[in-house]
Parts: C-alpha cells; sequence; structure tokens
C-alpha cells in the first residue's frame, strides 16, 4: 500500500519552541504539501514543494518555513511556534502525472501551549 | 480565482437513506474533479475522480458523483446510507492545463447517520 506517514500523531509545545513536522511518502511522487485544517475553515495550504529543494507559498505562509532536501521528505517548520498555531496539519503528495490526485497523511494534531 | 463551494456545513441523514452532497465551482479551465472523505482523526481518502468521457463517475464504498458542466456542479451521491459513512466530506477542483496549481478544496460538509 502507498503510503503518507506523518512522524507524530498528537504533539504539544510550548509558545516560542521551534517544531518540525514531518512527512515521508514511498511513492516516488514529485509533488508535497503542507495544508492546516481548522473547525470551520476547510483545508488551507501553507506551502508545497515541486521538487527537491523547491517550494512555493500557498495561502497562509506566515510563521511557517518548509524543507525538501529529498525526494520523499518534505518538512514543515515553525520557527516559533504560537497557540494560534494549534491545529491538525495533514500532509499530501502526487505525482504529476496521475491527474492531481493526491494522497493524504493521517494528520499531525499539534497543540502549543 | 478558482474556488469551490459546499453549501451544506452539516447534513444528518438516516441510516439506509439516500445522499447528496453538494458542491459548486468555480473554475476557468477545464476542471479536474474530487471527493475525498475523512474519518474522525485521519487524513482524506480518495472517493472518486472526475477527468474526462462518462458524466457519472463510480467511486468506493458505493459512492457515484454526476458532473455537470451546465450547472458548474459535481455532487456526491449514495443510495443508501450506512452508519460508517459519517465522516466529513471534501470536494476538490484542479485543472488539467495549469500545470502544478495545487487543488482547491471546499470547507468540507459533515455528514451525521441517525439510526
Amino acid at each position: 500500500d502507498v503510503k503518507v506517514t506523518q512522524s507524530s500523531r498528537y504533539l504539544v509545545k510550548r509558545t516560542g519552541e521551534k517544531v518540525f513536522l514531518e512527512c515521508v511518502q514511498d511513492m516516488d511522487h514529485e509533488n508535497m504539501f503542507w495544508y492546516r485544517q481548522d473547525p470551520g475553515l476547510g483545508l488551507r495550504l501553507i506551502y508545497f514543494s515541486y521538487d527537491v529543494k523547491m517550494k512555493e507559498k500557498g495561502d497562509i505562509p506566515e510563521g511557517y518555513s518548509v524543507s525538501r532536501e529529498k525526494k520523499e521528505r518534505f518538512s514543515l517548520i515553525l520557527e516559533s511556534a504560537s497557540t494560534n498555531q494549534t491545529s491538525m496539519y495533514l500532509c499530501a503528495s502526487s505525482s504529476t502525472g496521475d491527474g492531481k490526485s493526491y494522497t493524504f497523511g493521517s494528520g499531525t494534531r499539534l497543540t502549543v501551549v | 480565482a478558482q474556488s469551490v463551494t459546499q453549501p451544506d456545513i452539516h447534513i444528518t441523514v438516516s441510516e439506509g437513506a439516500s445522499l447528496e452532497l453538494r458542491c459548486n465551482y468555480s473554475y476557468g479551465a477545464t476542471p479536474y474533479l474530487f471527493w475525498y472523505v475523512q474519518s474522525p482523526g485521519q487524513g482524506l481518502q480518495l472517493l472518486l475522480k472526475y477527468f474526462s468521457g462518462d458524466t457519472l463517475v463510480q467511486g468506493i464504498k458505493g459512492f457515484e458523483a454526476e458532473f455537470k458542466r451546465s450547472q458548474s456542479s459535481f455532487n456526491l451521491r449514495k443510495p443508501s446510507v450506512h452508519w460508517s459513512d459519517a465522516a466529513e466530506y471534501f470536494c476538490a477542483v484542479g485543472s488539467l492545463n495549469s500545470g502544478n496549481t495545487p487543488l482547491v478544496f471546499g470547507k468540507g460538509t459533515r455528514l451525521s447517520v441517525i439510526a
């Protein structure tokens, strides 16, 4: 079974901490995405990447950065976590040749206290 | 700009009843259309997709959706709902001609199923 794996299901961090959320896919997909999901707001795109070392801002990049040093891994970084970044974070990947069908990870529920 | 509207935030249906979840999109190019389902605490799973051809698309778990270009709609249907269908459903749109532009997702419709 093809997979997108997010390293943590639940995470609790303190305000001001630097937080790393890791995502790994085993499908050799070119494209990877980070979303956050909040009640009533649906999925909002934070950053995405089409290739190694490439990144593009999504709709809400402020307060976040990303890293893609290897094709299979896409990391989301909260430089200085704040309480308004408490959310569910979803990683997804897709193949350019597969008509944009996304495969999602199970999500990381991050709480910043 | 492209957009997806799911007019119903929350729907409750009885087990065994039929279901229709609405999705309207605004997209200038030829659309790709998707429905995803999210069970509580989980990621999103692809239910079905439309790229071209037959406008009635069959998906997993007994779901189907119909693309109606004239109405800019892609409504999801199931003839008989099971309690396990309780989840959140997301419609999404992309374009054949827009390269790597990410999909645009609707805000979701939460489905509750009662006995």
